[in-house]
């Protein structure tokens, strides 16, 4: 089964910090993704990959930005965090649409 | 992307067939049908997806209407664990699923 990691399950950090969120994959896929899920709000996407090096901003990109230097990782960076950061960030893994998206467990993150 | 539309919450009796509905009216020819859950404080997770035809895996059946504006996934016995939110989206080719808010299934004893 495709497996994708998040390096920590909870995160406190404070503001004005800069923040590294890693996501791992270990199936080989093209594609990585960064969402954000917010009570009422749902799931709302930071930053998408396609390959190596390559980004997009989705729909909140504001914030935040991403390195994809290696096909298996992801790093989501807050260049200074702030307490509207404060959510649960989940990564996402995928090939093709055939077979969607395997998100990982996700990271809850707290900004004081 | 076609947008979506889901009740907000059902409830469910244990072991008894869970029915969710999905509305999406305004779904394109290359669009697929995903269909998504999230249980509490995980990631969410791929159930089962579809083009035209009705599909059925070892987690769900997916029933897409023949004019392709509606579709329901089915949980034939649905079980505590099946305690969830569960997202209908639709998809072309352009890999970035984009979630609603989810129908929150809630299995009773």
């Amino acid at each position: 089964d495709v497996k994708v990691t998040q390096s920590s399950r909870y995160l406190v950090k404070r503001t004005g910090e800069k923040v590294f969120l890693e996501c791992v994959q270990d199936m080989d896929h093209e594609n990585m993704f960064w969402y954000r899920q917010d009570p009422g709000l749902g799931l709302r996407l930071i930053y998408f990959s396609y390959d190596v090096k390559m980004k997009e901003k989705g729909d909140i990109p504001e914030g935040y930005s991403v390195s994809r230097e290696k096909k298996e990782r992801f790093s989501l960076i807050l260049e200074s965090a702030s307490t509207n950061q404060t959510s649960m960030y989940l990564c996402a893994s995928s090939q093709t649409d055939y077979y969607g998206y395997t998100f990982g467990s996700g990271t809850r993150l707290t900004v004081v | 992307d076609a947008k979506t539309t889901q009740p907000p919450s059902m409830d469910c009796a244990e072991g008894r067939a869970a029915n969710l509905p999905c509305n999406h009216s305004t779904i394109s020819g290359n669009e697929y049908v995903y269909w998504y859950r999230q249980i509490h404080s995980q990631g969410p997770q791929y159930i089962i997806h579809g083009l035209k035809n009705n599909e059925t895996n070892e987690m769900a059946s997916l029933i897409i209407t023949e004019d392709r504006k509606s579709s329901t996934l089915i949980l034939p016995h649905a079980t505590l664990r099946d305690t969830a939110v569960y997202y209908c989206i639709v998809n072309n080719a352009g890999n970035m699923l984009t979630f609603g808010g989810g129908t929150r299934l809630m299995v009773k004893p």
